[in-house]
């Protein structure tokens, strides 16, 4: 069965351009979180979407937002991009939104260079 | 691949020994915990679970301890294999109202010295 896949694994843009990258969640999971892995740091959460809604929110500044589409894969987009963005954009899926007894599993991420 | 365990506390440990690494956690209100592992270039492998309600739970040659007197944990690997070199994280739990939110600690990179 296949794990989270995001996509693209690398990318490079400038300051003040706007990205999206994609998650899909392993099949049968209903739950997608979005985490920032600043270069030696442990992933830091930005959201949680269930069911196409955003549940919950990490102390991320507006210009992170996502959607959920009705198979349940995610987008994360971030506009007017910093040198400070630059990170691995890790994608989490989970069977719902809910903490107490289930791991979230993670994808191998996306490499995100700001020049 | 980029490594992810530069300025992380480093454990060094001889291939085939036992290793034990150690994490504090900050919230008594999490009520689940898990150790993950990070290779270079890859995310977060879940290794283990457990609930606050156990003090210890055990995999295939890992071992979770759980302290919540103190807000501890720790994960034991035994006869460590050159396989087990990552970083390792634990990451706490809880659900503030709706959601899951996940923190993780910072991480200890795990060298095995063949």
């Amino acid at each position: 069965d296949a794990g989270v896949t995001q996509s693209p694994t690398h990318l490079i843009k400038t300051r003040g351009q706007h990205v999206t990258l994609r998650c899909s969640p392993i099949s049968g999971h209903k739950s997608v979180s979005w985490y920032q892995q600043v270069l030696g740091q442990g992933p830091q959460f930005i959201f949680q979407y269930y069911e196409k809604e955003e549940r919950g929110r990490g102390n991320f500044p507006d210009r992170f937002s996502a959607r959920q589409f009705p198979n349940y894969s995610s987008e994360l987009n971030v506009n007017a991009l910093l040198l400070g963005d630059s990170a691995l954009y890790l994608c989490a899926s989970s069977l719902d939104n809910r903490g107490s007894n289930q791991p979230q599993h993670f994808g191998d991420g996306t490499r995100l260079s700001i020049l | 691949g980029e490594s992810v365990g530069l300025h992380l506390p480093t454990l060094s440990v001889q291939e085939g020994d036992n290793s034990i690494i150690n994490c504090a956690y900050s919230n008594s209100a999490s009520d689940y915990f898990i150790w993950y592992k990070q290779e270079s270039g890859k995310g977060p492998q879940f290794i283990i679970d457990i609930r606050s309600n156990m003090d210890k739970r055990q995999g295939q040659r890992v071992t979770v301890l759980l302290n919540k007197t103190v807000k501890h944990l720790s994960l034991q690997i035994a006869a460590t294999q050159p396989g087990d070199s990552a970083v390792y994280f634990c990451a706490e739990n809880m659900d503030p109202g709706g959601y899951q939110k996940v923190t993780f600690g910072t991480g200890t990179k795990l060298q095995v010295i063949p």
